[in-house]
């Protein structure tokens, strides 16, 4: 069936440096691409995402890239702040609602 | 954000015990959803609803029974539960049901321990 496989799933990065969590999807026919942030305790958060006409978006330190070719599709968080620690999930989905979820990768900023 | 509101935060109970989850939308959104988060899974979905009416189950034991009165308010009433059942359960809501690329918003969620 549809799967998304998320990896690292632990990510240590010195405060400052740049953290990149990549993520590959299943079916072909997905063509949006949420991320989630979700610190210890609270919800998931989206904090950006992207959708299959596009290859890269940006939002501040944060930036998605889409390679529709290999099915894969990355989060890039640049100058990493202490307050980006916590656990990021990676979704896919097609033009249904069900979004299929990555296994998530936790992020440690270390200082 | 306080547009996802899930009662009560905390819940332990026992096997035999019969309980309900409450979510509540503040956001006008058509659809909402129930998913399990266990440690160092993927969320699973549980339970979609769009305009009140169920329409995805994902094989999920009957032991867990959603009701969806109206668009705004979700519950998950529980009975019988198993101590693998201990998890965070967390309720979503999203604008339009139909379409794929919809946020979806988050409530704090319900950590439920099966004793």
């Amino acid at each position: 069936g549809e799967n998304v496989e998320q990896h690292p799933s632990t990510l240590s990065v010195q405060e400052g440096d740049s953290a990149v969590i990549k993520c590959t999807y299943s079916d072909s026919a997905s063509n949006y691409f949420p991320w989630y942030k979700q610190e210890l305790g609270k919800r998931p958060q989206l904090i950006i995402d992207i959708r299959s006409n596009v290859g890269e978006k940006k939002d501040q330190r944060i930036a998605v890239t889409l390679n529709k070719t290999a099915k894969h599709f990355s989060l890039h968080i640049t100058e990493t702040q202490p307050e980006d620690s916590a656990v990021y999930f990676c979704a896919a989905s097609r033009s249904n609602y069900q979004l299929i979820w990555g296994a998530g990768t936790k992020l440690i900023i270390k200082p | 954000e306080t547009g996802v509101t899930q009662t009560p935060r905390h819940l332990v109970m026992g096997m035999t015990n019969k309980k309900s989850l409450k979510c509540e939308q503040h956001l006008g959104h058509n659809a909402m959803y129930w998913y399990k988060q266990s440690a160092k899974k993927p969320l699973e979905l549980m339970f979609v609803y769009n305009f009140k009416e169920q329409t995805e189950n994902n094989s999920v034991p009957s032991r867990f029974s959603p009701e969806c009165p109206n668009s705004s308010h979700l519950f998950l009433h529980l009975h019988t539960l198993q101590p693998e059942d201990s998890a965070l359960y967390l309720c979503a809501s999203s604008q339009d049901p139909g379409q794929g690329d919809q946020p979806q918003h988050f409530g704090d969620g319900t950590r439920l321990s099966i004793l």
